[in-house]
């Protein structure tokens, strides 16, 4: 079953704007992670916060995380073509066995020019 | 350059066959995963391996095998027993929590 799953299922913007999307999760977790899909290629990793932590920075990314509200999001800034990808969100719920990630369905992002 | 290789990049399978893919990486990690993709979703975890010699099933092993012989090496097997093999196939290694992927093999089952 997916832990993760995230909101909304497609997002279409224009150059410059800015993206958000949500994922929501059912069960405690370590971490979250954020993963980004070009299409037919595998997986990059984008950014990963603990469940200690309320919101992380990285380049034009940030993360949210509310663990009370079992939910996170993900902002991408001034949003470029080259951002158009899918999104995941995976979730490691322990703690001696990471790297079991859990994987939602992803958000499809679309950046026109 | 390091990272994870996936090959073939593309097999197509006629019923009834076994086919392995090749999963290697040059990362040094310790921990090696097998993911599953079908269209529009996420992933599901096939099989893991923590350590040399040693591995778990995910969540939807059934059909599926693998080994761990070498720590740079974790080949999957799909089996004639996979009922619905066609997918989307990556690879992933990881030591500290976030995972590396491979470029992923798809096959087709004709």
């Amino acid at each position: 079953s997916q832990q993760g799953e995230e909101d909304p299922q497609a997002l279409s913007i224009q150059e410059g704007e800015n993206a958000t999307m949500n994922c929501s999760y059912k069960t405690s977790i370590n971490n979250l992670q954020w993963y980004r899909q070009n299409s037919g290629r595998g997986l990059v990793h984008l950014i990963l916060i603990r469940s200690n932590e309320r919101e992380k920075h990285s380049g034009r990314l940030r993360v949210t995380l509310d663990t009370s509200k079992k939910s996170s999001s993900l902002l991408i800034t001034a949003s470029r073509a080259a951002d158009t990808a899918s999104y995941f969100c995976a979730t490691d719920r322990t703690t001696d066995s990471w790297g079991k990630l859990q994987f939602g369905a992803g958000t499809q992002v679309v950046v026109t020019p | 350059d390091g990272g994870i290789t996936q090959s073939p990049k593309y097999l197509f399978r006629k019923e009834g066959q076994n086919v392995t893919l090749s999963c290697e990486q040059n990362l040094n990690h310790d921990a090696m995963y097998w993911y599953r993709q079908d269209p529009g979703q996420g992933l599901r975890l096939i099989y893991y391996s923590q350590i040399v010699n040693d591995f778990q099933k995910g969540d939807i092993a059934e059909g599926y095998s693998v080994s761990r012989e070498k720590k740079e090496s974790f080949p999957l097997t799909v089996t004639s027993a996979q009922k619905n093999p066609t997918a989307f196939y990556l690879c992933a290694s990881g030591q500290t929590g976030e995972l590396f992927f491979g470029e992923g093999s798809r096959l087709t089952v004709l």
